[in-house]
């Protein structure tokens, strides 16, 4: 069974408009973390933001904020105002806490920002 | 600036004809790790270190080893690549535990003829 899941390979959003690019996961492991990566066309994998399992708040980082439902294991990224910019890959991915030197990706989604 | 460095950024090696690639770090992180991306998918997972420890995923071919003589440098073995091989191939670092995330290199995008 996949761990994260990452529903919408593909979206286009017009310019300006915000954006929720889906992901949930399956885990037993009451400590984990997980985070969001862009990755452009020109490949570089960058880190947005870090949500942990026990954390009390929603993460927010910029323009970049995760809508975390722990109940229904949901870490959604949410980017508001968006730009032509941040059309790119987006991969969700997971730390448990038993082995927490490993990371597990999601299958990403393609982020298409429109003029 | 302390980075991830992937060398070289493109290889081009014959069917058959071993290669390696190589990554270093300047950060200090005790974790490295090499993954296999193809067009559009998400990274797979290769092999890992933690320090010293060595751990291989399941589904790695035996095709692919790896070394990390110390800290800072870690390197990816294919031994007789094929055509299948053919990849952007990832290197990244971190510590151990939940809330560190992983630093990645530029990449090295293989090619195979």
């Amino acid at each position: 069974a996949q761990k994260i899941t990452q529903t919408q390979p593909g979206m286009f959003v017009q310019e300006k408009e915000a954006v929720t690019l889906d992901c949930t996961y399956d885990t037993s492991d009451p400590s984990y973390g997980l985070f969001w990566y862009k990755q452009p066309s020109s490949g570089e994998m960058i880190f947005l933001i870090y949500q942990g399992s026990y954390d009390q708040q929603n993460a927010t980082e910029g323009r970049y904020s995760l809508n975390f439902q722990k109940a229904r294991k949901s870490a959604n990224l949410v980017i508001s105002a968006s730009q032509l910019g941040d059309s790119a890959m987006y991969f969700c991915a997971m730390r448990e806490g038993d082995r927490d030197d490993k990371i597990i990706f999601g299958k990403g989604t393609r982020l298409h920002i429109l003029p | 600036d302390a980075m991830v460095i992937q060398n070289p950024r493109y290889q081009v090696t014959q069917f058959g004809k071993p290669v390696t690639l190589s990554c270093s770090q300047t950060l200090n992180h005790n974790v490295m790790y090499w993954y296999q991306q193809k067009s559009s998918q998400a990274p797979k997972l290769l092999f890992h270190y933690y320090d010293k420890d060595f751990n291989n995923e399941a589904d790695t071919p035996d095709n692919f080893q790896s070394r990390r003589p110390n800290t800072s440098f870690c390197f990816l073995d294919i031994r007789s690549p094929g055509l299948g091989d053919a990849a952007m191939y990832l290197c990244a670092t971190s510590r151990a535990g939940l809330s560190y995330e992983q630093y990645f290199g530029p990449g090295t995008r293989l090619t195979v003829t």
